[in-house]
C-alpha cells in the first residue's frame, strides 16, 4: 500500500508569518510529486509538478523543494496572506503510471 | 469557459436508484479521471481513461461503471445506490505528455447524497 502523508494536518498562522508543510512519499519508483492548492468550494489547482531530486520551484511567495532519495517535499509560503488560506495537497506519482496518490492535505488558515 | 465541468453539482437520491454524473473537458487533454473524496477527505482514484481506453480501474464496487464516449467526456454511472456511496466525486483531466509539467485540472466536484 502506497502512503502519502502530510503534516501538519492543520495550521493557523498570523498574516505576515512564513510557514511550511511537509509531504512524505515512498522513495522507490519515484516519477513525480504534485502540489495542489484547494480553496473551499472550489476545485484543486495545480501549483507545482516536481520530478527531479533537488528540484526547487517557485510561484510568487510560494516555493517547494523535493528530495526523492529520502521521500519528502516541503512547501513554503513566505509572508502568508489571508488569501493563502486553503488546503494544500501533495500527490505522488509512481513510475510512469497515470495514477496520482494524494495525501490528506494541510489546511492553512491565515488570520488577518 | 470552464475547463473541466461536472454535472450535476449536487445530487440527492434514494437508495437503490441508478444515477449518472457527467464530466466534460475542453482542454484537448487525452486522459480523464474520476476521484472520490472519502470520509477522511482523501482523494482516491477510481477510474481513468486515456484516449477512450480504460487504463486505471481501482477496486471499486462493480455498481460503478465509467463510460467515455470520446476524449472530451467521461461519465460515471452508479447502479443500486447505497448510503455509503455518499461522497464528493471529482473529475479531472491531463495531457499525458505534459501532465508532468502542468499537473491535472479538476472539476468542481459533484456532491452525491444517498438517502
Amino acid at each position: 500500500i502506497l502512503n502519502v502523508e502530510q503534516s501538519p494536518q492543520s495550521l493557523h498562522v498570523q498574516e505576515g508569518d512564513s510557514t511550511n508543510f511537509t509531504c512524505s512519499f515512498p522513495s522507490s519508483n519515484f516519477y513525480a510529486l504534485h502540489w495542489y492548492r484547494w480553496e473551499t468550494a472550489k476545485s484543486p489547482e495545480a501549483l507545482f509538478v516536481m520530478t527531479l531530486n533537488g528540484d526547487e520551484k517557485k510561484k510568487g511567495r510560494i516555493s517547494a523543494t523535493l528530495n526523492t532519495k529520502e521521500g519528502y517535499s516541503y512547501l513554503y509560503i513566505k509572508g502568508s496572506q489571508p488569501e493563502d488560506s486553503a488546503t494544500y495537497l501533495c500527490a505522488f506519482r509512481m513510475d510512469s503510471s497515470y495514477k496520482l496518490i494524494f495525501g490528506s492535505g494541510t489546511r492553512l488558515l491565515v488570520r488577518p | 469557459d470552464t475547463a473541466v465541468s461536472q454535472t450535476p453539482k449536487y445530487l440527492v437520491t434514494q437508495m437503490g436508484n441508478d444515477k449518472s454524473i457527467k464530466c466534460e473537458q475542453n482542454l484537448g487533454h487525452d486522459t480523464m479521471y474520476w476521484y472520490k473524496q472519502d470520509s477522511k477527505k482523501f482523494l482516491k482514484i477510481m477510474f481513468s481513461y486515456n484516449n477512450k481506453e480504460l487504463i486505471i480501474n481501482e477496486t471499486v464496487p462493480n455498481r460503478f461503471s465509467p463510460k467515455s464516449p470520446d476524449k472530451a467526456h467521461l461519465n460515471l454511472h452508479i447502479n443500486s445506490l447505497e448510503l455509503g456511496d455518499s461522497a464528493v466525486y471529482f473529475c479531472a483531466s491531463s495531457q499525458h505528455e505534459t501532465g508532468w509539467v502542468y499537473g491535472y485540472t479538476f472539476g468542481s466536484g459533484t456532491r452525491l447524497t444517498v438517502v
